[in-house]
């Protein structure tokens, strides 16, 4: 199973861009790359996912280099809303088991 | 149209007793796994249901058991709690056929607080 390392916590202000990295190492070759959000009080939701190179949806951007022993959120222009733990998961395929780390604490400020 | 739901919103219970989690998965969704989630900790895997069995289990005690229904809602039910149960427990439903896949719909969770 893929062990995922990421920051604790990141602050920004409104309208930056944030990146947040996560470290996977041991990644196996059929593993994908998955990022949830959570809000407060709220269970986690789907972001986005990828395997290789880059992937954009209406949400963020996910940057996976060649070696795939790492990736990259990407949150263009931020809000406060966007205020949430961010948790990226390389999970081995376990018949749909989600392995959740700590997360990435992301605050945005005005 | 209805996303992932659970009953109930907040729960007490006292140690040694005993509870019920209810969830109602996304239409048309046939999957739903349980997760517990204490506080500044990310979600655990606990257990997942398909087609009414158990498919998989994360590393929780006997006490921790499920069900899964017709309609595919399911249950989850702790017995004999203990201080440390008290988190967020979620539901997360995926589509079918994609048992394994790594996009699941949480509900709002049902936070337990034993005393």
């Amino acid at each position: 199973l893929a062990k995922t390392t990421q920051p604790i916590s990141m602050d920004s202000y409104e309208g930056q861009e944030v990146n947040i990295t996560c470290s996977h190492n041991n990644i196996a070759t059929n593993d994908y790359i998955t990022w949830y959000q959570q809000f407060p009080s709220q269970g986690p939701r789907f972001i986005i996912q990828g395997y290789k190179t880059k992937v954009t949806n209406e949400v963020a951007s996910l940057f996976i280099p060649a070696d795939r022993k790492s990736s990259t959120l990407s949150l263009p222009r931020v809000s406060l809303s966007d205020t949430a733990v961010y948790y990226c998961l390389a999970p081995r395929n376990q018949g749909g088991k989600l392995i959740f780390g700590q997360g990435t604490e992301l605050s945005v400020k005005p | 149209d209805a996303g992932v739901t659970q009953s109930p919103t907040h729960l007490i219970k006292t140690r040694g007793q005993q509870v019920t989690l209810r969830c109602s998965p996304k239409s048309g969704h046939d999957t739903v796994s349980w997760y517990q989630q204490a506080l500044g900790q990310g979600p655990q895997f606990i257990f997942q249901y398909y087609e009414e069995e158990e498919r998989q289990r994360g590393n929780f005690p006997d006490r921790f058991s499920g069900h899964q229904f017709p309609n595919y809602s399911s249950e989850l039910n702790v017995n004999a709690l203990l201080l440390g149960d008290s988190a967020l427990y979620l539901c997360a439903s995926s589509e079918p056929g994609t048992a394994s896949s790594y996009e699941q719909y949480f509900g709002p969770g049902t936070r337990l607080t034993v005393t």
